[in-house]
Parts: C-alpha cells; structure tokens; sequence
C-alpha cells in the first residue's frame, strides 16, 4: 500500500529564511502529488500538484515542488518565508487510475518575525 | 457555489452517544471521502465512496459507518462514540477522473468525554 513520510514534523524559521520541507512516498507506480496547507483553526488548501509534465511545479503564495521520480520524492521550497507561512503542511499521493489519497503526518512550521 | 458543506463544525458527545457528522456537496462530485486528524499522524481514510451505493472501508474504519444514497451526501455515522474518537473529521469530494483535485469541507471537531 501506498504511505507517505514527511520527515520534518516541525520546523522553525526566521522571517526571509528559504524552506525546503522532505516528502517521500513509497509505491513506484504512476502517481499523482499533492502538496496541502493548513492555517491554524481553518480546513486544508491546496497549494500545489503534480499530474504530469514538468517536474518542477508551482504553486500558490510562492511555493514550489519538485517531483523526482528516482526518488520517489516531492520537496515542498519556498525561497523566503513569512510571518504569514505559520502553517501545518501535508504531503499527498494518489495512485494513478485509483482515488484514494494518502497522506503524510504533516509539517508544522513556526516562522518566526 | 458552496463546494463541500459539514455540519455540525463542533460536538461534544458523551461516551456511548451516537451521532452523525453531515458531509454535501453540490458540484456533482463521484468520489466523496472522510478523514480524520490527530495531531502527529495526518489524516488518515475512514470511508470513501466511489458513486451513490458504493462505499468501501479505509484506513481506520472500526466504529464507523457510512451510506451514500444520493450523488451529494456522505454521511458520518458513530453508534458509539468512544474517546478515542475524539478528532477533527474532514469531508471530501472529487471527480471521478483522477486528473482532479480534492475540495475539502472545513472540518467538524468532535469531542468525546
């Protein structure tokens, strides 16, 4: 079965510092990426995703992926930060042709003023 | 347009209570999914539903059901609710093709004492 590791489950950074948050996912079929946030006390946003095409995706508010298939990865960056980026980020994958999503445990990032 | 709708946003339930948690959505969605939240491990697939009358077990389906009579909703169910399901319970829909992304409702946090 499909599973998703974010290694990074916290994250602190200064305002205008770069971010770079890990995710891996485990089954080497065709895949869909999904990078989502969520601000505190509200419900998941998509930020960015990846179907096909270019690997380097991007997406709201700054952000981008980058999907390498050798590595079964899909990095989350961001060049600087701010105060606003406060967040939890999640990770997801879906299996090409099945609808099911399966999540990473998340990244809380405190981005400090 | 209101996307995907949950109600109620708070509960609080004694333990061996039932409840429903209402999921609906007005965009002539397939695939509709619930999850839950808890801190550390993401969210986790409890049910999903595929069409009206079609629903299949996720992640951690133990002390939940689900019914899918119409295109729109997706209901919740707890028979008896345990404090281990105390969590923040997200809805959400998508369409059948899988070159589509997921819109989620805005969650119901459930307390269970």
């Amino acid at each position: 079965a499909q599973s998703v590791s974010q290694h990074n489950h916290h994250v602190i950074l200064s305002e205008a510092a770069s971010l770079e948050l890990g995710c891996n996912y485990s089954y080497g079929g065709t895949v869909n990426l999904f990078w989502y946030v969520q601000y505190p006390g509200q419900h998941l946003q998509l930020l960015l995703k990846y179907f096909s095409g270019d690997p380097l995706v991007k997406g709201i508010k700054g952000f981008e992926a980058e999907f390498i298939k050798s590595k079964f990865s899909f990095n989350l960056r961001k060049p600087s930060v701010q105060w606003s980026d406060t967040a939890e980020y999640f990770c997801a994958v879906r299996n090409t042709g099945f609808q099911k999503l399966v999540f990473g445990t998340g990244t809380r990032l405190l981005v400090s003023p | 347009n209101a996307g995907v709708t949950q109600t109620p946003k708070f509960q609080v339930l004694k333990t061996g209570q039932s409840m429903t948690l209402q999921c609906a959505q007005d965009m002539n969605h397939e695939y509709m999914s619930w999850y839950r939240q808890d801190p550390g491990m993401g969210l986790r697939l409890i049910h999903y539903s595929v069409g009206a009358g079609i629903t299949d077990q996720g992640e951690v389906p133990n002390g939940y059901n689900v019914s899918r009579s119409t295109t729109e909703d997706f209901p919740l169910r707890l028979l008896s609710a345990a404090p281990s399901q105390t969590s923040v319970y997200f809805c959400a829909s998508s369409r059948q093709d899988t070159n589509y992304g997921y819109t989620f409702g805005s969650g119901t946090r459930l307390t269970v004492v």
